[in-house]
This record gives structure tokens, sequence and C-alpha cells, in this order.
């Protein structure tokens, strides 16, 4: 069975520039989250989608958005980059998020670097 | 709020010897309760999970913890550390109440394992 999958592994871009994260999760798991790992941060949760709809936010400005595609997928756009932007931002996907505090499986991450 | 602290940010341990990393949560409630780890370059990999009922809960690669409410801890322990267990160690905790599905994290424990 295939893990949950994030495109593209490494991404670089410069201040004020755009970025999309993807994340394919474990067949038949319907629910998607996004975390970021920064440098003496830690582990942040940012968003959490389930059935197509966002259903809970992290304490992050409104330039961290994303979305739920109806085969489950999601993309994570951070627009006008900050240098602080820079960290492995990890997906994870779980059974439906109804039954709430399923486990989380989590994918390789995207390394995003702002220069 | 709820929360879990991570005592050692870092655990140096010879190969063969015991291994203990020590999780403490904060919940006036039962929390649902997990290990992951990290190795070098990857995402998280679930170790395994407190939900309800047996306290001592086995997990993968020879990893157990033991849910004791007493102490509120959540410790993670091997009885032999084999050079490959070195890695990056994380107690998470799934808030109990609320609409939300996310995991809050300590700050993790790097694990070092001596020939």
């Amino acid at each position: 069975e295939a893990g949950v999958t994030q495109s593209p592994t490494h991404l670089i871009k410069t201040r004020g520039q755009q970025a999309t994260l993807r994340c394919s999760p474990i067949s038949g798991h319907t629910s998607v989250y996004w975390y970021q790992q920064a440098l003496g941060l830690g582990l942040q949760f940012l968003l959490w989608y389930d059935e197509g709809e966002e259903r809970n936010r992290g304490n992050f400005p409104p330039r961290f958005s994303g979305r739920q595609f109806p085969n489950y997928s999601s993309e994570l756009n951070v627009n006008a980059l900050e240098l602080e932007d820079s960290a492995l931002y990890l997906c994870a996907s779980s059974l439906t998020g109804a039954q709430l505090r399923q486990p989380q499986h989590f994918g390789d991450g995207t390394r995003l670097s702002i220069l | 709020a709820q929360s879990v602290t991570q005592l050692g940010s870092h655990v140096s341990v010879s190969e063969g010897a015991l291994v203990l990393l020590r999780c403490n949560y904060s919940s006036s409630v039962p929390p649902y309760l997990f290990w992951y780890v990290q190795y070098p370059n990857q995402g998280l990999q679930l170790l395994l999970k407190y939900t309800t009922g047996a306290t001592l809960v086995k997990g993968i690669n020879g990893f157990e913890a033991e849910f004791k409410k007493s102490e509120t801890s959540f410790h993670l322990t091997k009885p032999s550390a084999h050079m490959s267990d070195a890695a990056e160690y994380f107690c998470a905790v799934s808030p109990y109440g609320g609409a939300t599905n996310k995991l809050i994290f300590g700050t993790g424990t790097l694990l070092a394992v001596q020939p």
C-alpha cells in the first residue's frame, strides 16, 4: 500500500514569491493535515481538511492556505513568502475525521527554502 | 490547554542498553497519546498509540509505552537499543473536545546509540 506522497521534495523560492506544495493521502483516507517543522519551533499544526472542507487551522497568517480536491489530495499554498517560512512541511492523512483522533500517517515532507 | 513535555532533548545510550524516552502530558481528561519517530530527511513514522483500554502499548521495532494516569506520563521504552534506533522521537497528544483533529507535539528527543 502506498503511503502519503508529497511533492516536490525540495523547493527553493525567494522572498515575496508564492509556493505550492502537494500531497496525496493513503488510499481510503479522507482527512489531510499539514504541519510545519521549522528549526527551533518544532512541529506546528497548520491545516486540516476533510471531505473537501477546511475543518481547522492553526495559528498561522492567512497567506497560508490550501484546498482538498475530490480525490482527497491536497495543496498547500504559501503567498508572499518570508524568510521564516523556510521549513519542512509535512503532510499527514487519516481515516475520516468524523471519528476524531484517528492516527495520522505522514509523508516525507517538502523542504521549502526561502532565499 | 493540552500539551506534552519531553524531558531530555538528547539521550545517548550504548548498543544493547535500555532505551527510556520520557513524555509527560497535560490534560484534564484521558488523552489519546502517540509516539512518532523521525529518521534523517524523512517524515514521521507512527511507533505506537494509546487510546483507551490496556495501559501497556506495544509498537513497532520492539518499542512499547505505558500510560500512567497517576503520573500523567507516557514514557517510551525498548529493552535493547540497536544502532538503527538512532533518530528523533516525538510524543504527541490528540486534544479531547472541540472540533479539532490536530496533533500537539513535544519538542522531540534525539536518540544517539553508541557502539
